[in-house]
């Protein structure tokens, strides 16, 4: 089956520690992108990358990284930085970057106690 | 800038009743409009989109959602829901540049049996 995944599901992290969340897709697309939502606020764009190793911040940029050595990997990095960590994570991908579909994978609930 | 708005935070809806969802937009040019659905803890799942041509456009699951110019509107409709509709509903608009959505906060829809 193609699709998206996110692991894990669930994190726990302790306040100053970075955290790597990983998005993994099969689908062959040349975009992927990173969410991020609080409850009652829409999506807002951490990050995204329309082709492999190359990527650009979206609208929240600050207190993560990310990287795209492999067209079906971008993994995000909450570091220590960004100050409210506590969300869930959404990871999308598209075919290619412009005017495309997003498809999204399951999500990460990201919380630092 | 482009926006988003959904009126609604919350809608009860009693089971075999109909459904509406408003969108309200704000973009210069022909929007890309798309909405998604999101059950508890899980990622969106796309209903529907709207990119050109004929301005009622058919979704899964019975979904439906029309575009309406002079409004800057894009409302999701259902003629009968079923209790599994219950979920949160975004709309997005897509950016001038590059593949970037801008989503709304999102309607979250409770089915009365």
């Amino acid at each position: 089956d193609g699709g998206i995944t996110q692991s894990p599901k669930y994190l726990f992290r302790k306040e100053g520690q970075n955290v790597t969340l990983s998005c993994e897709q099969n689908l062959n697309h040349d975009a992927m992108y990173w969410y991020r939502q609080d409850p009652g606020q829409g999506l807002r764009l951490i990050y995204y990358s329309q082709i492999v190793n190359d990527f650009q911040k979206g609208d929240i940029a600050e207190g993560y990284s990310v990287s795209r050595e492999k067209k079906e990997s971008f993994p995000l990095t909450v570091t220590s930085a960004q100050k409210n960590p506590t969300a869930f994570y959404l990871c999308a991908s598209s075919i290619e970057g412009e005017t495309d579909t997003q498809y999204f994978g399951p999500g990460t609930r990201l919380t630092v106690l | 800038a482009q926006s988003v708005t959904q009126p609604d935070i919350h809608i009860t809806v009693s089971e075999g009743a109909s459904l509406e969802l408003r969108c309200n937009y704000s973009y210069g040019a022909t929007p890309y409009l798309f909405w998604y659905v999101q059950s508890p803890g899980q990622g969106l799942q796309l209903l529907l989109k709207y990119f050109s041509g004929d301005t009622l456009v058919q979704g899964i699951k019975g979904f439906e959602a029309e575009f309406k110019r002079s409004q800057s509107s894009f409302n999701l409709r259902k003629p009968s829901v079923h209790w599994s509709d219950a979920a949160e509903y975004f709309c997005a608009v897509l950016r001038a540049a590059g593949n970037k959505l801008t989503f709304g906060g999102g309607t979250r829809v409770l089915v009365k049996p």
